[in-house]
């Protein structure tokens, strides 16, 4: 089954402490992006990638690292968490001359 | 700069009644326009797109949405609802052609579908 796959689903982290969100899909799509999910901001890019090796910052990068290492991986990294990261975040892939693009089923992450 | 506009945060409404979710859109190139549904507690499922072609798009669960280049909206419609669709509907455009394929997302619009 074609599909995006987010681990975990839910975390809950101190301010400072080091986490990844992971990322993989199995449809071998070059492009990959994250995303924030607030009340009333409805999603936001944070980073992107266009394939191996090429990432680029979306519009609200700061606190985040990504990495693109192999292609149907695309990590999420905060160094160290602050509660505005509190949030709900979503994963996506779709190929580069595809328009539509697929989402994970979200990672909820509470940072206290 | 481009932008979605869902002015509507929330929309309650009657079973097998009709609803409209609006979305209005400003950019300065061509768009790909798309609705997404999220379900609580769900991800993000693609309700229907418009790449190109006729301007109403029939999208799953008996959704329909028509593009109107003059109005730059992107109106979602259903004439008749159930309690299963209740969750929230964002609306979303993409640069035609562009370099990314960033998506830029409305605020989103919660349907409350009421006994």
């Amino acid at each position: 089954e074609a599909q995006v796959t987010q681990n975990p689903r839910y975390l809950i982290t101190v301010t400072g402490k080091k986490l990844t969100v992971t990322c993989s899909q199995n449809m071998n799509h070059e492009y990959m992006s994250w995303y924030r999910q607030d009340p009333g901001l409805g999603l936001r890019q944070i980073y992107y990638s266009m394939n191996v090796e090429v990432t680029d910052k979306g519009d609200v990068p700061e606190g985040y690292k990504v990495s693109r290492k192999e292609k149907r991986n695309f990590p999420l990294i905060l160094e160290s968490p602050s509660p505005n990261q509190t949030s709900l975040y979503f994963c996506a892939s779709s190929t580069r001359a595809q328009e539509t693009q697929y989402f994970g089923p979200g990672t909820r992450l509470l940072v206290l | 700069a481009q932008s979605v506009t869902q002015l509507d945060s929330q929309v309650p409404v009657f079973e097998e009644a009709p609803v409209e979710l609006r979305c209005n859109y400003s950019s300065s190139v061509s768009v790909y326009l798309f609705w997404y549904v999220q379900y609580p507690n769900q991800g993000l499922q693609l309700l229907l797109k418009y790449l190109s072609g006729s301007t109403l798009v029939k999208g799953i669960n008996g959704f329909e949405a028509e593009f109107n280049k003059s109005q730059t909206s992107f109106h979602l419609r259903k004439p008749s609802v159930h309690i299963s669709d209740t969750a929230e509907y964002f609306c979303a455009v993409r640069n035609y052609g562009g370099a990314t394929n960033k998506l830029i997302f409305g605020t989103g619009t919660l349907l409350a579908v009421q006994p």
